[in-house]
């Protein structure tokens, strides 16, 4: 079946490092792409999107590009700040399922002054 | 525009008792989801919706718990009778059919069942 697998957390990170968080996925058909982020007591938030092969998703700094050819979607911020400490997960949307998002389990990030 | 309504916020309740949590997605969206967060199980998906009606419901964990969707804009998630077991953060989330739209989702639940 479809599903994603998002690298182990907790990663921690002094403020302006650069972040990338793995994420690959295993689908039958050819799905649409997401980050979302899970702040501390609150909802998920939709982060960035893709819906094709080498589309770039991109937000507050945020970017993710989708790669057929490695069946990956990671995630990269150029400088981390305190304010980005939270949890992220990849998720996919398969055409024709229902609108039905398959989670990864999430990654939480630490970033530290 | 209004986001995905949830209440109540927080719910502290003894196990045995009726818990309803409800739900108002954003107008206009004709897919409902249910999830529950947990440390030990993470993100789960329990029941989604499509012009009202469940569409799959293999995520609910026992008959205990129960979803409805009477209209477009108001669904409920019942847990009767309540078990310590439940106590979790539940989501709701909506989003449009057309494409491959992403879900919104409202601040959840945070049931707490003593």
């Amino acid at each position: 079946g479809d599903s994603v697998t998002q690298m182990e957390g907790p990663v921690t990170l002094s403020e302006e490092a650069f972040l990338t968080i793995n994420c690959t996925y295993t689908a039958t058909g050819y799905p649409s792409l997401f980050w979302y982020v899970q702040y501390p007591g609150e909802g998920l938030q939709l982060l960035l999107k893709a819906t094709k092969a080498d589309d770039k998703g991109s937000n507050k700094g945020f970017e993710a590009t989708y790669r057929k050819e490695t069946t990956s979607f990671h995630l990269e911020k150029g400088s981390v700040q305190v304010s980005d400490s939270a949890v992220y997960f990849c998720a996919l949307i398969l055409t024709g399922g229902g609108n039905k998002l398959t989670f990864g389990t999430g990654t939480q990030l630490k970033v530290e002054l | 525009d209004a986001g995905v309504i949830q209440s109540p916020r927080h719910e502290v309740t003894e196990m045995g008792q009726e818990v309803t949590l409800r739900c108002k997605p954003i107008s206009g969206h004709d897919y409902l989801f249910w999830y529950r967060q947990t440390m030990m199980r993470g993100l789960e998906l329990l029941i989604y919706f499509n012009n009202n009606v469940p569409i799959d419901d293999s995520g609910m964990p026992e008959d205990r718990f129960s979803a409805k969707m009477p209209n477009a804009s108001f669904s409920t998630l019942k847990i009767q009778p309540s078990e310590p077991r439940d106590s979790a953060v539940y989501f709701c989330a909506s989003s449009h059919s057309w494409g491959n739209q992403p879900q919104h989702f409202g601040d959840g639940t945070r049931l707490s069942i003593l």
